[in-house]
């Protein structure tokens, strides 16, 4: 089984600062198969990102994803209020599994 | 655009089986392009694949989950279900139908529906 952790655990930052979220595979994610998703309180996840650095159809430039083998990192620029959520990280190169999560808040 | 919405008991008592019925409404269950999927998330905690399943019949399930899932496809109906069988309170979790890809990339999202395992 793939192992995914995600760090930080938790990420405090302001509007129009840079987050950057790391998401590192025990094993090598096979053709880069990892996505992202975004998820809001009492919301159901939103894909972001996948095959590590394509974005999901609506969803705005200031989400970027990249990385390759072990590590993978979403960047999101600008930072707005709206983007307090948590973010996983899932890789489905070899069935398929979820980091533990990185919790964003904005000041 | 494609909507997804599942339904179900809210309770389920332990060593008994949870059934769960996702019905898709703007897509085809029998998409040659898609994968129906589960995914469980225990309160307060993070997400869990269960598996996915093509109306084809092709499907793969998490290992840890393996013995005790069961998903089909109801073509007539344009829903799928997941049958998860001899519970304990550790299944008790938002469970969340999802749209796939042949490899789990997974959208859109029903919205979710908590199944607690109590007596």
């Amino acid at each position: 089984e793939v192992l995914l952790t995600q760090s930080p655990g938790t990420l405090s930052l302001s509007p129009g600062e840079r987050a950057t979220l790391s998401c590192r595979a025990s094993q090598s994610v096979s053709n880069n198969y990892l996505a992202w998703y975004q998820q809001k309180p009492g919301q159901a996840p939103r894909l972001l990102i996948y095959g590590a650095s394509s974005r999901a159809t609506g969803i705005p430039d200031r989400f970027s994803g990249s990385g390759s083998a072990t590590d993978f990192t979403l960047t999101i620029s600008r930072l707005e209020p709206e983007d307090s959520a948590v973010y996983y990280c899932q890789q489905y190169g070899a069935s398929c599994s979820f980091g533990q999560g990185t919790k964003l808040e904005i000041k | 655009q494609v909507q997804l919405q599942e339904s179900g008991p809210g309770l389920v008592k332990p060593s008994e089986t949870l059934s769960l019925t996702c019905t898709v409404s703007g897509g085809s269950v029998s998409s040659d392009n898609h994968y129906w999927s589960w995914i469980r998330q225990p309160p307060g905690k993070g997400l869990e694949w269960i598996g996915y399943m093509h109306y084809t019949g092709a499907s793969a399930y998490t290992h840890s989950l393996k013995s005790r899932a069961t998903m089909s496809v109801d073509t007539s109906k344009n829903q799928f279900s997941l049958k998860l069988s001899s519970v304990t309170a550790a299944d008790t979790a938002v469970y969340y139908c999802a749209r796939a890809l042949p490899r789990p990339v997974l959208d859109p999202w029903g919205q979710g529906t908590l199944v607690t395992v109590s007596s």
